[in-house]
């Protein structure tokens, strides 16, 4: 069974709007990662944050993480159509080598 | 391409029959790793290989799936008497090995092989 899950399901936001995405997980981890899957396609990896890291940043996109919650965020900032994709959060276990991914957030960026 | 490659990147096959998909990871990375995903959700994941030695099995790889990896470069993956509930898409992953630096810890996909089964 997946560890993950992301919050919400599906958003649907303007073009030039932020998006944001949250991730729960249960267990201890080793770092939290995101993926992000155009239709059809394999994921590509878009940020890690360590399990001793509190935020990240990496262009437009903005990565936290409260281990005490078990929760992570992922914000992109001033969205464009073609962010338009499905968002996993994968987490990688303190022990084990098996990355788990949540069920995913389908964004919708409209034009 | 120097990317992971898989093959096919559509099978349709009938109830019964064995498929077997094939999976050619970055030539340097010696972590491999196969995911199921089916629509809407997450890929879950079945097996992983660290060079040719299979490490770990989901228990969703029953023993009609069976992967390998005989040289430590490309993988095979194998389900057995397919039924309608095998129908998903099946995502292979690779990645360098710990201690190579930041870009150890991230799984590079391939764009995976749909399968149908009728």
């Amino acid at each position: 069974s997946q560890q993950g899950e992301e919050d919400p399901q599906a958003l649907s936001i303007q073009e030039g709007e932020n998006a944001t995405m949250n991730c729960s997980y249960k267990t201890s981890i080793n770092n939290l990662q995101w993926y992000r899957q155009n239709s059809g396609r394999g994921l590509v990896h878009l940020i890690l944050i360590r399990s001793n890291e509190r935020e990240k940043h990496s262009g437009r996109l903005r990565v936290t993480l409260d281990t005490s919650k078990k929760s992570s965020s992922l914000l992109i900032t001033a969205s464009r159509a073609a962010d338009t994709a499905s968002y996993f959060c994968a987490t990688v276990p303190l022990y084990g080598q098996n990355f788990v991914f949540g069920p995913g957030t389908r964004l919708s960026v409209l034009p | 391409d120097t990317g992971v490659s898989q093959d096919p990147r559509h099978k349709i096959t009938k109830r019964g029959q064995n498929v077997t998909f094939r999976c050619d990871p970055i030539s340097e990375h010696n972590r491999l790793y196969w995911y199921r995903q089916t629509l809407g959700q997450g890929p879950e994941f079945l097996t992983y290989f660290q060079n040719e030695a299979q490490l770990e099995k989901s228990r969703l790889l029953s023993d009609r799936f069976s992967a390998e990896r005989p040289k430590g470069s490309f993988s095979t993956l194998e389900i057995q008497r397919t039924e309608q509930g095998d129908s998903a898409m099946y995502l292979c992953a690779s990645s360098l090995p710990p201690g190579t630096g930041g870009e150890n810890e991230k799984l590079f996909f391939g764009s995976g092989t749909q399968l149908s089964v009728l």
